[in-house]
This record gives structure tokens, sequence and C-alpha cells, in this order.
């Protein structure tokens, strides 16, 4: 069965660049879900998006951007790198509840390990 | 607002000894629960799911929890563990209605030959 694809799988930046992370969900899943996991911390919540918009927000710094694009795929744009953002970023997709009756769950990727140097 | 309380950082066991990885939540409307297993730079891997109905939940790989709403916890246990089971392992609670996690800080689980 298809999954979370996220890519690149590992990315290494220098302070003060940009990096692009992007996730494409599970086919028909219309939510999107990005986690930031620090080292040896939990996975914190960052943004989701739902049918292309925002759908919520958490702790996520005013130098990330993120979209959901027309084809349900998302990406998430860091500017300015700080050390501290170094950490593995997952990507979770799942079917809102609306349409999905009750058992289901958020799907995740194998997440994105963006070290910062 | 939810949160999620693991409440031991690391839980060292025999093989084949009975494991309970405990988790605790805070919430003031109906959630749904899960625990995640992570193996070292891993993704995660839903082990099993509370949405409703039967409040004891089997999952995968012999584990199952019991949602107990008056405790408000939902403990995991296994009554055999394998060295293979050494991971870190995440309780999450969402909201019902919703699957924006928010995690607790992890157990990790060590199995000792």
């Amino acid at each position: 069965a298809a999954g979370v694809i996220q890519s690149p799988r590992h990315l290494i930046k220098e302070k003060r660049e940009t990096a692009t992370l992007k996730c494409y969900p599970i086919p028909r899943h219309d939510t999107v879900y990005w986690y930031q996991q620090g080292p040896g911390q939990d996975p914190q919540f960052l943004i989701s998006f739902y049918e292309k918009m925002q759908s919520d927000k958490g702790s996520i710094p005013d130098r990330f951007s993120a979209q959901q694009f027309s084809d349900y795929h998302s990406e998430l744009n860091m500017s300015s790198l700080e050390l501290g953002d170094s950490a593995l970023y997952f990507c979770a997709s799942s079917l809102s509840t609306l349409g999905s009756g009750l058992n289901t769950e958020a799907f995740f990727g194998q997440g994105t390990r963006l070290t910062v140097v | 607002a939810q949160s999620v309380t693991q409440l031991d950082s690391q839980v060292p066991v025999f093989e084949e000894a009975p494991v309970e990885l405990r988790c605790n939540y805070s919430s003031s409307v109906s959630v749904y629960l899960f625990w995640y297993v992570q193996y070292p730079n891993q993704g995660l891997q839903l082990l099993l799911k509370y949405l409703s109905g039967s409040t004891l939940v089997k999952g995968i790989n012999g584990f199952e929890a019991e949602f107990n709403k008056s405790q408000t916890s939902f403990h995991l246990r296994k009554p055999s563990v394998h060295i293979s089971d050494t991971a870190e392992y995440f309780c999450a609670v969402s909201r019902r209605g919703t699957y924006k996690y928010i995690f607790g800080t992890g157990t990790r689980l060590k199995v000792l030959a």
C-alpha cells in the first residue's frame, strides 16, 4: 500500500541558508500535518492543512512557512536556518474525519533529517 | 488543550518478562489515544489506537492497552517482551475529530538478555 513519502530523507544546510522539505500524502488523504522532533525529544506539532487551507498552527517559528498544493502535497519552507533547527521533520496525512468514519488515524512518513552546520 | 504524561523515561526489563508503559492524559474534551513506537533513526509506527468502543485495545507485535476514562490513563502492556522490542515508545492524544497529535515525552524500553 502507498505510504506517506517525504523528500529528501537527509539534508545538510549551513546557518542562514534556506531549506524546503516535501511531503506527498497517501492518495485521497486531504489533511497533512508537520511535526518537528529534536534530538531526544518528542515530536512537536508545527502546522496542518486541510483541503489546501491551513487548519491548525502549533509551535512553528515565523521563519518557517508551509503550504498544501492542489495535488495535496505539502512543502515546509525554512529560512534563516539556525543550529537549533536541526531535527527530524515528520509529515503525516489523514483522511478528514468527516469522510472517514471512525477507524482511521494519521499515517507518518519516514521523516527528513535536517542538520544545520 | 490536551496533554500527555509518560511517567517513566526509561524502563529496563528482562527478555520474556511482562512490561507496562504508563501514560496519563489530560483533556477537557473527548479524545483519541495512540501508542507509537520509534526504532533508532526510524519513523513512527503505530502500535495501537483507541477511538471508541471497547476499552481494551489490541495492537501489533503482541501489545495491548486499556483506556481508563476515570483514571485518564492509557497504559501499554505486553506479557512477554523480546530483544527486538527495544525502542522508544510514545503515547499520543488528539482531540476527537482531528489527528493533530500531542505526544508524551516518550519511554525508552530496553529489553535485556
